[in-house]
């Protein structure tokens, strides 16, 4: 069955530094991959989307890669502010319209 | 433009009763999600209208479940009758074109007791 890992469950960071959370994917062939933040008591909100055919996709301080290869997605936001402190869920998607995501990654950005 | 909305925000009832869950999309989002997570799980994927039609809903539990979209715009789910199991937050999401990522609401918490 399709397996979506992400990186352990929470990560903390030092403000200014640069985040990597990682999603790792098996059993799965996606034609694309989203990123979406989470706070708590909110629903998903959107970041990202990047596709098969794509290496890397960038958005101000954030940045995607996706390796089909590997059947990873790294998920980078550099300069981290404490304002990024959020869980972070990759999703990725594939010919039906319906998401799969992960389990999510709880990053805590200290000042 | 107004984002998602659904209501309630909270919902307490006891096991065997009924519970309709409200989502209102984006003004002329065709397409329109249904997701659930329940304590300590992933967010799953319920079902997909697009307009008024039930596109996939390979995700719905059982036929505890009903999802309605009337004339294309918001969209019901029914739970009836409710179980213990059923507690989770509901989240609808609605989008337009194929990969521009979803829009949530901010979810329905339902609580089954």
């Amino acid at each position: 069955s399709q397996k979506i890992e992400q990186n352990s469950e929470a990560l903390n960071i030092q403000e200014g530094k640069t985040a990597t959370l990682t999603c790792n994917y098996t059993n799965y062939s996606p034609a694309y991959l989203q990123w979406y933040r989470q706070d708590p008591g909110r629903g998903p909100v959107f970041l990202l989307l990047i596709r098969e055919n794509e290496k890397e996709k960038r958005k101000e301080r954030l940045k995607v890669t996706f390796d089909t290869t590997l059947k990873q997605s790294l998920f980078h936001i550099t300069a981290s502010q404490p304002a990024d402190s959020a869980t972070y869920l990759c999703a990725p998607g594939g010919s039906a319209r319906q998401l799969t995501f992960g389990s999510g990654t709880q990053l805590t950005v200290l000042p | 433009e107004a984002g998602v909305t659904q209501f309630p925000s909270h919902s307490v009832i006891e096991k065997g009763q009924t519970v309709t869950l409200r989502c209102d999309p984006i003004s002329g989002h065709d397409n329109l999600y249904w997701y659930r997570r329940v304590m300590g799980k992933e967010i799953k994927f319920l079902l997909h209208f697009v307009k008024e039609s039930k596109q996939d809903e390979s995700g719905m539990p059982n036929n505890r479940f009903l999802a309605e979209r009337t004339g294309g715009t918001y969209s019901t789910l029914k739970v009836q009758p409710a179980e213990l199991e059923d507690s989770g937050v509901y989240f609808c999401a609605s989008s337009q074109a194929r990969g521009n990522g979803y829009t949530f609401g901010s979810g329905t918490r339902l609580t089954v007791v």
